[in-house]
């Protein structure tokens, strides 16, 4: 099973609101990575997790809050986001890496389409 | 710091007839190279990867590509082209030992009948 599910599909949200996204895999995976896209743009990096703890972190706004509650579940939390966060958010996952002479493929979810008004 | 470049944000080619994305790479050190799929609305989708095995990769959906050193290369390929192939397509590059995917532009490819 190489699949990765995401809820909601699709969100619409004020500005005002706080809104959760959930990213779920079960293929063992103990990397996790959230993407932001753009239309016709590629996907931007904005979170890794490592086992569970915070890796990365590309200079997000905290109005996006990241979540790893267990190895198989990762969350994005939404607060006082702006019309330019509507985007498309990804989730993905791969192995960790566990040598320097390797680079592991990133499976990803099918997306949240989000729209802030 | 490694990078992709993807020449051509469009490609039209008629259905049966070759398709050819293009991908050149830049890193200091030999690189693992990926091409994704993404159809519209949806994920990204791994067609096939470069990881030093073998230079001419097969990767699902009929696609294939060719890691050419010397050009510092990745071009993606399939023979016959189908509607069902028009999708964007990402060339995406990672640093041995980093598990984070550096992406090209993309290039959308239309199929027409």
């Amino acid at each position: 099973d190489t699949e990765v599910t995401q809820t909601p599909k699709h969100l619409v949200m004020g500005m005002t609101n706080k809104k959760s996204l959930k990213c779920e895999q079960h293929m063992g995976h103990r990397a996790m990575y959230w993407y932001k896209q753009k239309a016709k743009k590629p996907p931007e990096l904005m979170f890794v997790y490592s086992y569970e703890k915070l890796s990365i972190n590309e200079s997000v706004p905290s109005r996006f809050s990241p979540e790893c509650p267990n190895s198989s579940l990762l969350n994005l939390h939404l607060h006082a986001l702006q019309p330019e966060d509507s985007a498309l958010y990804l989730c993905a996952s791969s192995q960790v890496l566990l040598t320097s002479g390797s680079s592991y493929e990133q499976y990803f979810g099918p997306g949240t389409r989000l729209t802030v008004t | 710091a490694q990078s992709v470049t993807q020449l051509g944000s469009h490609v039209s080619v008629s259905e049966g007839a070759l398709v050819l994305l293009r991908c050149n790479y830049s890193s200091s050190v030999p690189p693992y190279l990926f091409w994704y799929v993404q159809y519209p609305n949806q994920g990204l989708q791994l067609l096939l990867k470069y990881t030093s095995a073998a230079t001419l990769v097969k990767g699902i959906n009929g696609f294939e590509a060719e890691f050419k050193k010397s050009e510092t290369s990745f071009h993606l390929t399939k023979p016959s082209a189908h509607m069902r192939d028009a999708a964007e397509y990402f060339c995406a590059v990672s640093d041995p030992g980093y598990s984070t995917l550096t992406f090209g532009k993309g290039t959308m490819l239309l199929v027409s009948p």
